[in-house]
């Protein structure tokens, strides 16, 4: 099983809310990863976790917050966005070491910024 | 630095066409290399990987082979289906571990019946 998932699958929100996105995966996976997508783009990376601990930071603005509760959970807290982060959400999740690396993305969450 | 140059889109093929999605690379060492397939509206999905010269990644009809020679892993299918029609990205991993995944533009395809 490859399996990553995320909730939620839409979201919609103002200039002024704080949200959450969950990524969650079983796989035993020890890294994980947030990319920003936007439309006819190709994914950007945002962070990276390796064993819980952050250690990629592709210099993304302070409005989004990455937490790592555990090795199967991944949140992206975003507070005072703008309408230009409105975008597609993917999480992804890889063994974390060795030279198979291969990273298995979730489906995404759509966030509007109204 | 690394970079993946992908033949530009959209492609309009007919059902039952052979298919060839260009994808050049340009990296120091051995990366891995990948294709991801992306449906409307939907993530990213794992088509097929090779991670050294000469391996041959293959799934659901489609392959590709890594070549260090020419820089290349570029896809094909035989026979392609109107369910084929997507997105494809094609993709490098430079080194071990955790490093990041650098992406093509990416490719529209869209079979018609």
């Amino acid at each position: 099983d490859t399996e990553v998932t995320q909730t939620p699958k839409h979201l919609v929100m103002g200039m002024t809310n704080k949200k959450s996105l969950k990524c969650e995966q079983h796989m035993g996976h020890r890294a994980m990863y947030w990319y920003k997508q936007k439309a006819k783009k190709p994914p950007e990376l945002m962070f990276v976790y390796s064993y819980e601990k952050l250690s990629i930071n592709e210099s993304v603005p302070s409005r989004f917050s990455p937490e790592c509760p555990n090795s199967s959970l991944l949140n992206l807290h975003l507070h005072a966005l703008q309408p230009e982060d409105s975008a597609l959400y993917l999480c992804a999740s890889s063994q974390g070491s060795g030279w198979e690396e291969t990273q298995y993305f979730g489906p995404g969450t759509r966030l509007l910024v109204l | 630095g690394n970079s993946v140059t992908q033949m530009e889109g959209p492609v309009t093929l007919s059902e039952e066409a052979f298919l060839t999605i260009n994808c050049t690379y340009t990296a120091t060492g051995y990366p891995s290399l990948f294709w991801y397939v992306q449906y409307p509206g939907e993530g990213l999905q794992l088509l097929l990987k090779a991670t050294k010269a000469d391996d041959k990644g293959s799934n659901k009809g489609f392959e590709a082979t890594y070549r260090k020679e020419t820089t290349s892993f570029h896809l094909e299918k035989g026979s392609v289906q109107v369910s084929d029609s997507a997105v494809y990205f094609c993709a490098l991993r430079r080194g071990f571990g955790n490093e990041k995944l650098t992406f093509g533009t990416g490719t529209r395809l869209t079979i018609i019946p």
